[in-house]
């Protein structure tokens, strides 16, 4: 069965420090693999894709995520915090019937 | 190049009324998909579709919900009937084709749907 599970429901970072937001999936070939934002009543935003190219994907904005397969991970990362950060993340998972299977979310907080 | 257009962005409507929520996709994708989202939930799939065909409904509730994608015109999701358990975001994604590793889905942004 395929699976995504973000580990965190809410993050909170200080603005200018790093950030991290975990994603661990369970799939039974090999994943396509997508980080999603939502601001607050805005629709979503693709962050950055990963199709079995290079297992660390640049994105948008700064933000970067590495494949593990070993630890079945896809953790989200940025060096700085900005305070416009602030907001959701989906972690997906690409499902083999050509939909796509999201995580529950992760709200990231950014204090001044 | 409009992106995904979803309307109304936001619709209350009482209990036992209809709800219609359109989609019009990006230019030249010919592949429309649904998703519910519940508060404090991620996204959950409902629906796949290409012109004139339901490809995937298989995360559709079994009762009054229906999704059309007509040869001309945006997509339609159809609740008749609604009841609060309803309430949530509906969000519409398009593709240029089927779903695959190379090819993204763009989201709109969304329809607001609150059942009083």
């Amino acid at each position: 069965a395929q699976s995504v599970t973000q580990l965190d429901s809410h993050v909170s970072v200080s603005e200018g420090t790093p950030v991290l937001l975990r994603c661990n999936y369970s799939s039974s070939y090999s994943p396509s693999l997508f980080w999603y934002v939502q601001h607050p009543n805005k629709g979503l935003q693709l962050l950055l894709k990963y199709t079995s190219a290079a297992t660390l994907v640049k994105g948008i904005n700064g933000f970067e995520a590495e494949f593990k397969k070993s630890e079945t991970s896809f953790h989200l990362t940025k060096p700085s915090a900005h305070m416009s950060d602030a907001a959701e993340y989906f972690c997906v998972l690409g499902g083999s019937q050509g939909n796509l299977i999201f995580g529950k979310g992760t709200k990231l907080s950014v204090k001044p | 190049n409009a992106g995904v257009m979803q309307n109304p962005r936001h619709l209350v409507r009482r209990r036992g009324q209809e709800a219609r929520l359109r989609c019009s996709p990006m230019k030249g994708h010919s592949h429309v998909y649904w998703y519910r989202q519940l508060p404090e939930e991620g996204l959950k799939f409902m629906v796949y579709l290409q012109k004139e065909n339901i490809i995937d409904e298989s995360g559709m509730p079994k009762e009054r919900f229906s999704a059309e994608f007509p040869k001309e015109g945006p997509s339609i999701l159809r609740i008749q009937q609604v009841v609060r358990g309803d309430s949530a975001a509906y969000f519409c994604a398009s593709s240029p084709a089927g779903l695959s590793g190379a090819n993204v889905l763009t989201f709109g942004a969304g329809s607001r749907l609150t059942v009083l």
